[in-house]
């Protein structure tokens, strides 16, 4: 069975760009979470989609955005970057959100 | 206010010793815990989870860890540790919070072991 496959793996932008990050779940899996990993503050949660609709939202502005598609796969916005932004970025899928959760490699961006 | 606390940020041990990585959280109401591992390079992986029953849970690699409920805490521990055990170690909480689930992780235990 495969992972969750994020893409891309590293991104450099500028600030004031957007960007888009792609996460496909665990074939079955419904639940995608998305969580943001820097050294200073851990993992702090972003949001959760489980069947197209956000379930829950994290503490972020609203620069950050995400959707689920039909088929479960999750796309995370983020427009007007600024440096602060620059972290690794993970999904996590779940099944129906239940038990633990899968997670993907990671999509490290780097805001310049 | 953190919700799910790791007191120690970073634990050397040498190879051999005993392990004790404190979780705290502050949620009342039914929980579910969890201990995730990422090693060096390497995605978060589960290492174990505990929803109900025993209170003490045994994980992959000789991990364990005890749900103490009346302390709030879900403190992993292994025996003996090895040099291939160096990793960051997460704990996490999920709980209905208005209506939905929600899963917070604490802010991380870099443990190094040294051969």
């Amino acid at each position: 069975k495969a992972g969750v496959t994020q893409t891309p793996r590293y991104l450099i932008k500028t600030r004031g760009q957007q960007v888009t990050l792609s996460c496909s779940p665990i074939s079955g899996h419904r639940s995608v979470s998305w969580y943001q990993q820097t050294p200073g503050q851990g993992l702090q949660f972003l949001f959760e989609y489980f069947s197209e609709t956000q379930r829950n939202k994290g503490n972020f502005p609203g620069r950050f955005s995400g959707r689920q598609f039909s088929n479960s796969r999750s796309e995370m916005n983020v427009s007007t970057l600024e440096l602060g932004d620059s972290a690794l970025y993970l999904c996590a899928s779940s099944f129906l959100g239940l038990h633990g959760y899968t997670f993907g490699s990671g999509t490290r961006l780097t805001v310049v | 206010a953190q919700s799910v606390s790791q007191h120690n940020h970073h634990v050397i041990l040498s190879e051999a010793a005993s392990l004790e990585l404190g979780c705290n959280y502050s949620y009342g109401g039914t929980v579910n815990l969890f201990w995730y591992v990422q090693y060096p390079g390497q995605h978060l992986q589960l290492l174990l989870k505990y929803f109900s029953g025993d209170p003490l849970v045994k994980g992959i690699k000789g991990f364990e860890a005890e749900f103490i409920k009346s302390k709030f805490s879900f403190n992993l521990r292994k025996p003996s540790v090895q040099w291939s055990d160096t990793a960051e170690y997460f704990c996490a909480v999920k709980r209905n919070s208005g209506g939905y689930q929600k899963v917070t992780f604490g802010t991380g235990t870099k443990l190094q072991v040294i051969p």
